[in-house]
Parts: C-alpha cells; sequence; structure tokens
C-alpha cells in the first residue's frame, strides 16, 4: 500500500508570498496525483488531478509539478482565501483511496 | 449544478447499525464511480469505500472491510452506506463523494458532498 508524506506540516506565509507544497509516495504513481484544498468548516476541493492539470475553475496561481515519487503544489502569490489545508492524494487503482496526512497553510 | 446531499448520520451505540444516504443532483450518478471518504475530528481525509459506475467493483479499507457495505441505486441517482458494528473510532463526519472517472482508477475526486456526522458512544 502506497504512502504519501506531505511537508511542511505546517507553513506560515503572508499574501503575496509564493507558497511550496511537497507530497512524497512511499512509490512511484507516476503522474497518478492529486490535490485537494479544505478551508474551515468546508468540504474538500479538487485542485489539480494527474499531478499538473488544474480542476475546472481553480484559478491559474496553483499549479502541481512533479512525477513519480516527488510532487509539488505551488501558489505563486498566495491570496487571503488560500489559507487552508491542503492533501494529496494517489488515485491509482484503488482500493485503497490514499491520502497525505496534510499541509496547514497559515497566515503569518 | 452538480450536487451531493448526504444524509443519515446521528448519534449511535458502540455495536448498533446506521445507514447513510446519498442524493445527487445535476449529473448522472451512473456515469461515475462514487466514493465514501471520512473525516475524525480535527484530523485528516480516510478514504471508507469506492464503488464503480455499475457496481462492478466494490472495495474498502482494512478498517472498515466486513462491517461496512457501499451500495448505489442509478435509478434513484443514489448511494447508500451500510454501517454495521459501530465503533467508538468510527465517529467523524462522512462525505459523499463522486469521482471524475467511472472506474477504479480515479481522475480525482471532484464533487464533494456537505457530509454527515456519524457519532458512535454509548
Amino acid at each position: 500500500e502506497i504512502v504519501l508524506t506531505q511537508s511542511p506540516a505546517t507553513l506560515s506565509l503572508s499574501p503575496g508570498e509564493r507558497a511550496t507544497l511537497s507530497c512524497r509516495a512511499s512509490q512511484s504513481v507516476g503522474s497518478y496525483l492529486a490535490w485537494y484544498q479544505q478551508r474551515p468548516g468546508q468540504s474538500p476541493k479538487l485542485l489539480i488531478f494527474d499531478a499538473s492539470n488544474r480542476a475546472t475553475g481553480i484559478p491559474a496561481r496553483f499549479s502541481g509539478s512533479g512525477s513519480g515519487t516527488d510532487f509539488t503544489l505551488t501558489i505563486s502569490s498566495l491570496e487571503p482565501e488560500d489559507f487552508a489545508v491542503y492533501f494529496c492524494q494517489d488515485r491509482s487503482n484503488w482500493p485503497p483511496v490514499t491520502f497525505g496526512q496534510g499541509t496547514r497553510l497559515e497566515i503569518k | 449544478e452538480m450536487q451531493l446531499v448526504a444524509s443519515g448520520g446521528g448519534l449511535v451505540q458502540p455495536g448498533r447499525s446506521l445507514r447513510l444516504s446519498c442524493a445527487a443532483s445535476g449529473f448522472n450518478l451512473d456515469d461515475y464511480a462514487m466514493h465514501w471518504v471520512r473525516q475524525a475530528p480535527g484530523k485528516g481525509l480516510e478514504w471508507v469505500s469506492g464503488i464503480t459506475w455499475n457496481s462492478g467493483r466494490i472495495g474498502y479499507s482494512d478498517s472498515v472491510k466486513g462491517r461496512f457495505t457501499i451500495s448505489r441505486d442509478n435509478a434513484k441517482n443514489s448511494l447508500y452506506l451500510q454501517m454495521n458494528s459501530l465503533r467508538a473510532e468510527d465517529t467523524a463526519l462522512y462525505y459523499c463523494v463522486k469521482d471524475q472517472s467511472y472506474d477504479s482508477k480515479s481522475y480525482g475526486l471532484d464533487i464533494w458532498g456537505q457530509g454527515t456526522m456519524v457519532t458512535v458512544s454509548s
């Protein structure tokens, strides 16, 4: 079973700064990785699928990269609404579907 | 607008059963695989179960295998989760989730319901 490890656990930045979040897989998942955003009190939202494809309606400041075991979610210039928890997910054949433990992006 | 509305949660004693339902609107359920994902208070996301578009493939997490049963009624545009032998560790917000794919090779989970809370306690 694939284990996804996200880092850092918490990232403290200011609006306008660039955010870089990492997700590392215990074995190769190819390009089959997705990213989600969860704002406080809300359901998760799909941001990126297949490592680098933005989901419908997701702003261009969100970008994903990587393949194999190392993946990155980048937010080019943080907006106030971007401060949230971010999860990565292995989308290869289930069962199971695996999520990372999350990175909390907080305002510095 | 594509929407999922989950219901059926509540407070239940350990060892008892509960059935969750999820009503889909704005899209045809039978075009997509569906999942249940849960989130314990203050914790991360945990996949519980998934079912392909035609119920041809069904999967469960190890933590619920043998106790939970997922099913779907495409004619009613509805998804279900029968939860038996509930434990305190099953306490969580349960999300009904749509996959972008129809089969077991997920393309990402693009529509999430609001969740229904299940609390297992005596």
